[in-house]
């Protein structure tokens, strides 16, 4: 009950393409829910976050949309870059849990010039 | 920009050695985090710790597992005996509070047990 299930694994898209990243969760107490984009050899690094109490957000070129009754939520990112190739996390945790993220399994993405 | 830093970088050790991985979170921030991600996996929530105490643990978490605040800076993680099965890259984070919950990770510390 504790896992979110991320996917696809990896994607390709081209340059200028939209990528878009998956997520599902079974905890109906988790109230927060991060991206995080992991470049090689670093940390994650914090990319846009969402609480439930709203459908969607945006930041430039990346969105978050969350579907709280389908418990899933998914990052879009428009116009993509190669230098947005990278792996992606989404995580989620609740209140009650101090902080604690729980992972998906990651998405590797390329973005072709 | 204030970021959460961590040494060594990389560390080698034999099996069944202690090792001690060392960060310092940002300075003004009051709940720290260790991570762990093995070669191709996700991230995994190790431990938090807040005023001097473990909020909550994982069960990977077990008793050859430490943290600790010496000092006003530093936050260390201390595996007792390790294991081949150690082996992996150990991120440190921190957060100002639970509320804004934004965690902000170090660069990590690789850790090879031969």
């Amino acid at each position: 009950q504790q896992q979110v299930k991320q996917s696809p694994q990896s994607l390709i898209v081209q340059k200028g393409g939209i990528s878009i990243i998956n997520c599902a969760y079974e905890n109906t107490a988790f109230d927060y829910f991060p991206w995080y984009q992991q470049f090689p050899g670093k940390g994650p690094a914090l990319l846009i976050a969402i609480r439930p109490d709203v459908s969607e957000k945006k930041e430039g070129r990346f969105t978050i949309s969350f579907n709280k009754s389908a418990k899933q939520f998914s990052l879009h990112i428009m116009d993509s870059q190669p230098g947005d190739s990278a792996t992606y996390f989404c995580a989620a945790s609740s209140g009650t849990s101090y902080g604690k993220l729980t992972f998906g399994q990651g998405t590797i993405l390329t973005v072709h010039p | 920009e204030p970021e959460v830093t961590q040494t060594p970088s990389h560390q080698v050790t034999q099996m069944g050695q202690e090792v001690i991985l060392r960060c310092v979170p940002i300075s003004n921030h009051l709940y720290f985090y260790w991570y762990r991600q093995i070669l191709g996996q996700k991230v995994e929530f190790l431990v938090s710790f807040y005023n001097n105490e473990i909020s909550e643990k994982s069960e990977i978490f077990d008793d050859q597992f430490s943290v600790e605040r010496p000092d006003g800076s530093n936050f260390t993680l201390k595996i007792r005996s390790t294991k081949l099965e150690d082996s992996a890259m150990y991120f440190c984070a921190s957060s100002e509070d639970l509320v804004t919950d934004t965690q902000y990770f170090g660069p990590g510390t690789r850790l090879t047990v031969l």
